[in-house]
């Protein structure tokens, strides 16, 4: 029973492609978060979002949208995608704002 | 701007040592900070989170302190095992979590 999972766990792709990826928690959580890791390893926010609200970080691209048809699934859906995309994508949950995050195993983009 | 950074960036111990990883964040106004560990190809599971209130949270082996003043933090591995071995990361909460680049713990039979 994967409390937060997402599919695809890999995902290959060519550059101008549009692609998305799928999340979805059996938690109950209130709030639905998408980050990015890099090739350094470095964990930033991309999106927080909850039934009423959604908070981008000024700095992703507008390319990237997070679409959410219920509480308990954020699916992340990126166009024209470019090179500098490529990184590993987790979604994770909480129950409110700034409690335990539950992470997803992530998915690791290859963009080419 | 909250900066969170942690060192080592990488460590290896022998099994059964003691040790601390360090944690320091720029801005004291945060909500909670928290530790996670991250295992190859995996996602991240949440260890401890230590309200802003408080100075230290204990689970098992693990006990994480806080010093909001000093802008620290520090997760003490008590007898360590290889089981251990992961990256270990800290994130301080205020709005959304700012992550540190994580420690790359070791831990050798």
């Amino acid at each position: 029973d994967t409390a937060v999972s997402q599919t695809p766990k890999y995902l290959v792709t060519q550059m101008g492609n549009d692609k998305s990826i799928k999340c979805e928690q059996n938690l109950g959580h209130d709030t639905m978060y998408w980050y990015k890791q890099d090739s350094k390893k470095f964990l930033k926010i991309m999106f927080s979002y909850n039934n009423k609200e959604l908070i981008i970080n000024e700095t992703v691209p507008n390319r990237f949208s997070p679409k959410s048809p219920d509480k308990a699934h954020l699916n992340l859906h990126i166009n024209s995608l470019e090179l500098g995309d490529s990184a590993v994508y987790f979604c994770a949950s909480s129950q409110v704002e700034h409690s335990p995050l539950h992470f997803g195993n992530g998915t690791r983009l290859t963009v080419t | 701007k909250q900066e969170v950074t942690q060192i080592p960036a990488a460590l290896s111990v022998p099994e059964g040592e003691n040790l601390v990883l360090n944690c320091s964040f720029t801005d004291s106004a945060i909500y909670n900070l928290q530790w996670f560990r991250q295992d190859p190809g995996k996602g991240l599971t949440s260890l401890l989170l230590i309200q802003s209130s408080q100075r230290e949270q204990t689970s098992g082996r693990l006990n994480a302190s806080l010093d909001k003043s000093s802008g620290r933090s520090t997760l003490y591995i008590a007898a360590s095992q290889p089981g251990d071995s992961a990256t270990y990361l800290c994130a301080a909460a205020a709005g959304n979590l700012i992550f540190g680049k994580g420690t790359k713990l070791s831990v050798k039979p």
